[in-house]
């Protein structure tokens, strides 16, 4: 059956510094790989898609790579911030046919000012 | 524009009492999913719907859960009989189409929780 582990369950990282996050799936061959982020009390938000023919993808101080041949994305946060404390989730998604998203169970990451 | 609105936010049953969690999806959305996340754990697929249909309830517990997704109006998960295992927060996701390349959008959940 499909896997997806995130590294970690809590990651503490200083104000400023690339905070970076894992997410290793088995068992299948996502075309997509998304990832979220959930504050406490919230609902996850989208932050990026990325695509098995693309290797990287950036979005402001975010950045994103797909390794199909490693089953592995890193998410990295770049510059940190306190405000970017939250856990993180991946959800490597099947092409079409996709009738849901499988979540890792997330990374917590907290960013000392 | 309006994202997914779910309501209650909060929901208090005594066991054997029946739970109704409402979900409005995005404007325009035709495809709605339903997430458990129980306390320290992560979000786990429930059912995904299409207006009036259901798509796949293959992450739905067999007895006393059921949802609807009408032509008119919101999303409903109804739970029968609750138990305090059913205790957890329930999100509702929408997307405009059935793809894997497609976010989808989140409420904020209903937390449940059983006496």
């Amino acid at each position: 059956s499909q896997k997806i582990e995130q590294n970690s369950e809590a990651l503490n990282i200083q104000e400023g510094k690339t905070a970076t996050l894992t997410c290793n799936y088995t068992n299948y061959s996502p075309a997509y790989l998304q990832w979220y982020r959930q504050d406490p009390g919230r609902g996850p938000v989208f932050l990026l898609l990325i695509r098995e023919n693309e290797k990287e993808k950036r979005k402001e101080r975010l950045k994103v790579t797909f390794d199909t041949t490693l089953k592995q994305s890193l998410f990295h946060i770049t510059a940190s911030q306190p405000a970017d404390s939250a856990t993180y989730l991946c959800a490597p998604t099947l092409q079409g046919g996709a009738n849901n998203l499988f979540f890792g169970t997330g990374t917590r990451l907290t960013v000392i000012p | 524009n309006a994202g997914v609105m779910q309501n209650p936010r909060h929901l208090v049953r005594r066991r054997g009492q029946e739970a109704r969690l409402r979900c409005s999806p995005v404007k325009g959305h035709s495809h709605v999913y339903w997430y458990r996340q129980l306390p320290e754990e992560g979000l786990k697929f429930m059912v995904y719907l299409q207006k009036e249909n259901i798509i796949d309830e293959s992450g739905m517990p067999k007895e006393r859960f059921s949802a609807e997704f009408p032509k008119e109006g919101p999303s409903i998960l109804r739970i029968q009989q609750v138990v305090r295992g059913d205790s957890a927060a329930y999100f509702c996701a929408s997307s405009p189409r059935r793809d894997g390349n497609q976010p989808q959008h989140f409420g904020d959940g209903t937390r449940l929780s059983i006496l």
